[in-house]
């Protein structure tokens, strides 16, 4: 079946530096990649997404890459903050219907330490 | 603008003992709805997804059951929970009628369930 995979699982970083994960998704058909971070014990939340026509996406410090060929995208931060630290998921959209499905990566921890 | 309210927001419940798990969205008509379960430090595991009134869909054998009795509410229920059933169970909606054209999907704030 479908999946996406997300690496890498935990990332550390100083505080300044830049973070980047990268996720493969398997569905030709997806056409939608959201991301979203979730901090200790709260819900996910909507950082930053973009559409398969769209190659890159920026807001401020965060900005998503997208290569359709080789079927991966990628969540840059740049400058990180300690209040960056939190779980960061990717998600593809299923490509079939009209679920609105999304299936997620396993997630990566990002520590910012200061 | 659209919001969503999940109830409650911490559950202590004996094994054995059945569930009710309520989520309502406000702002919007014909939403997709998703039941997910996390496991501590775990990824996101999708339940149950509805695209209309009584319309659900299970992606995972398990002892939960789904209801979806109005437009914009979202019930998840069990007869008799089991140890393995603790989590933080999130509900989600997205916008409907999108045909194959992605779309986001927005968290409420999630039930953290403990089985004892």
């Amino acid at each position: 079946g479908e999946n996406v995979e997300q690496h890498p699982s935990t990332l550390s970083v100083q505080e300044g530096d830049s973070a980047v994960i990268k996720c493969t998704y398997s569905d030709s058909a997806s056409n939608y990649f959201p991301w979203y971070k979730q901090e200790l014990g709260k819900r996910p939340q909507l950082i930053i997404d973009i559409r398969s026509n769209v190659g890159e996406k920026k807001d401020q410090r965060i900005a998503v890459t997208l290569n359709k060929t080789a079927k991966h995208f990628s969540l840059h931060i740049t400058e990180t903050q300690p209040e960056d630290s939190a779980v960061y998921f990717c998600a593809a959209s299923m490509g079939s219907g009209n679920t609105g499905k999304l299936i997620f990566g396993q997630g990566t921890t990002l520590q910012v330490k200061p | 603008s659209q919001t969503i309210h999940q109830w409650p927001a911490t559950l202590v419940q004996p094994v054995g003992s059945p569930l009710s798990l309520e989520c309502t969205v406000e702002g919007t008509s014909n939403p997709n709805l998703y039941w997910y379960r996390q496991a501590a430090g775990r990824g996101l595991q999708l339940l149950f997804y509805s695209v209309g009134i009584g319309q659900i869909s299970s992606e995972v054998p398990q002892n939960l059951s789904a209801s979806r009795p109005q437009d914009r509410q979202f019930i998840l229920s069990s007869k008799k929970l089991l140890l393995s059933d603790s989590g933080f169970y999130l509900c989600a909606w997205s916008g409907g009628f999108t045909g194959a054209r992605g779309q986001p999907q927005h968290f409420g704030d999630g039930t953290r369930l403990s089985i004892l």
